[in-house]
């Protein structure tokens, strides 16, 4: 079975400083992860992927995650925060071979920036 | 521009309504979901379906059923809707036997029973 866990389900950084969303995962196969990432009143958007390739994965807007396997974590980085990244992060995980409804969401966590 | 679209953005029901939730995608993807995303938990599976007339159920399908007539429609349907039922649904689609394709999300549509 797989599992996602978000710390923190809301993180609050000044304007410029760096941003850091915690993902830890669980799963008995190498894993495929993602972050979403939800603006006020609109769907889910994919900011990055892990698919195995390199471990650290660029994304839009200046994000980007690594992956660690031995530490089973896929944390969300961004050197310096912009008001515009306030928003609402998903972490999500699946794995090869499985269906297509077997991508199991965190419960995601609430960026917001302090001018 | 690829794109889902769900045809309601709020609603207002009452309970025992009789509730639809229109979703339309034009990218010719096979498989179409519906999550339900409430505060604190998450996106949660309701049901989701790889082609036409073909669905399966999710984490929590009860009191909700889908129907897949035409490939680029997904629609979800409350039969008889209750207050627990408020919520924000999400629909989605993705490239079929992709495991590493994204989904791509609707804006949502916001119900709330009264």
């Amino acid at each position: 079975a797989q599992s996602v866990t978000q710390l923190g389900s809301h993180v609050s950084v000044s304007e410029g400083a760096l941003v850091l969303l915690r993902c830890n995962y669980s799963s008995s196969v190498p894993p495929y992860l993602f972050w979403y990432v939800q603006y006020p009143n609109q769907g889910l958007q994919l900011l990055l992927k892990y698919t195995s390739a390199a471990t650290l994965v660029k994304g839009i807007n200046g994000f980007e995650a690594e992956f660690k396997k031995s530490e089973t974590s896929f944390h969300l980085t961004k050197p310096s925060a912009h008001m515009s990244d306030a928003a609402e992060y998903f972490c999500a995980v699946s794995g090869p071979y499985s269906s297509a409804s077997k991508i199991i969401f965190g419960s995601g966590t609430r960026l917001s920036i302090r001018p | 521009d690829v794109k889902v679209t769900q045809s309601s953005r709020y609603l207002v029901k009452r309970t025992g309504e009789k509730v639809f939730l229109e979703c339309v995608q034009d990218m010719d993807h096979e498989n179409m979901f519906w999550y339900r995303q409430d505060p604190g938990l998450g996106l949660r599976l309701i049901y989701f379906s790889y082609d036409v007339k073909m669905k399966e159920k999710g984490d929590i399908p009860e009191g909700y059923s889908v129907s897949r007539e035409k490939k680029e429609r997904f629609s979800l349907i409350l039969e008889s809707a209750s207050t627990n039922q408020t919520s924000m649904y999400l629909c989605a689609s993705r490239i079929r036997d992709k495991e590493t394709g994204e989904l791509f999300f609707g804006e949502g549509s916001r119900l709330t029973v009264l």
